[in-house]
């Protein structure tokens, strides 16, 4: 049972404009959330995070919306440069304590320069 | 500060051989955790280490166990390997709670078992 879902597996966007990617998850637990973002050959790299106390954190040109009702988060990144192209990884613990992050199956960003 | 290092980096192994993957964590961090990234799976928990005690563990089978030493560094081993076992072997370290701690991954162990 996937409890964090990424159902977009790649993403193609032009140098500037914006890049949105989404992520899903179905357990209520899960109150803290993050982004991972993930180059061929290096191991995932943190991007940022935020709690379910928070509905939006801005990190840069980082973005990352919650929406708890919907059990749905979003990461987007304006404006989008080629550097972004990489695997992005959203993953979520929950507020039981356990310590480990479940991991959703990355979503492929391009951008075209 | 050195980052997270993993060896060896590279491994090809045969079905029913074992195999044991070595993760150093970065300086002063005690935490070290373990993932496996396959395609379409994503990164997949397979358990985590604080002070020597595996505080939590994913739903993998026996047939992968884990260690931790004094000095923090961490190993994992994987006995009577299947072909499904290939991937790529991630570990990443934190301070002390991973939950809000910044979690740093090294560059993983890729393992093809033939």
């Amino acid at each position: 049972d996937q409890q964090v879902k990424q159902n977009s597996p790649s993403l193609s966007v032009q140098e500037g404009r914006i890049s949105i990617l989404n992520c899903d998850y179905t357990n209520s637990m899960f109150d803290y959330f993050l982004w991972y973002k993930k180059y061929p050959a290096e191991g995932p790299t943190f991007l940022i995070s935020i709690s379910s106390i928070k509905d939006k954190n801005e990190d840069g040109r980082f973005t990352v919306f919650l929406n708890k009702s919907a059990k749905h988060l979003s990461l987007h990144i304006v404006p989008s440069q080629p550097g972004d192209s990489a695997v992005y990884f959203c993953a979520a613990s929950e507020a039981s304590g356990t310590y480990k992050y479940i991991f959703g199956t990355g979503t492929r960003l391009k951008v075209l320069a | 500060k050195a980052g997270v290092t993993q060896t060896p980096r590279y491994l090809i192994k045969t079905r029913g051989q074992q195999v044991t993957l070595s993760c150093s964590p970065i300086s002063g961090h005690r935490s070290v955790s373990w993932y496996q990234q396959t395609p379409g799976q994503g990164l997949q928990f397979l358990f985590e280490y604080f002070s020597e005690t595996q505080r939590n563990k994913g739903n993998f089978p026996g047939r992968f166990s884990g260690r931790q030493f004094s000095n923090s560094r961490s190993e994992m081993n994987v006995s009577t390997l299947e072909l499904g076992d290939s991937a790529l072997y991630l570990c990443a370290s934190s301070q002390d709670r991973p939950r809000t701690d910044t979690q740093y991954f090294g560059p993983g162990t890729r393992l093809t078992v033939l």
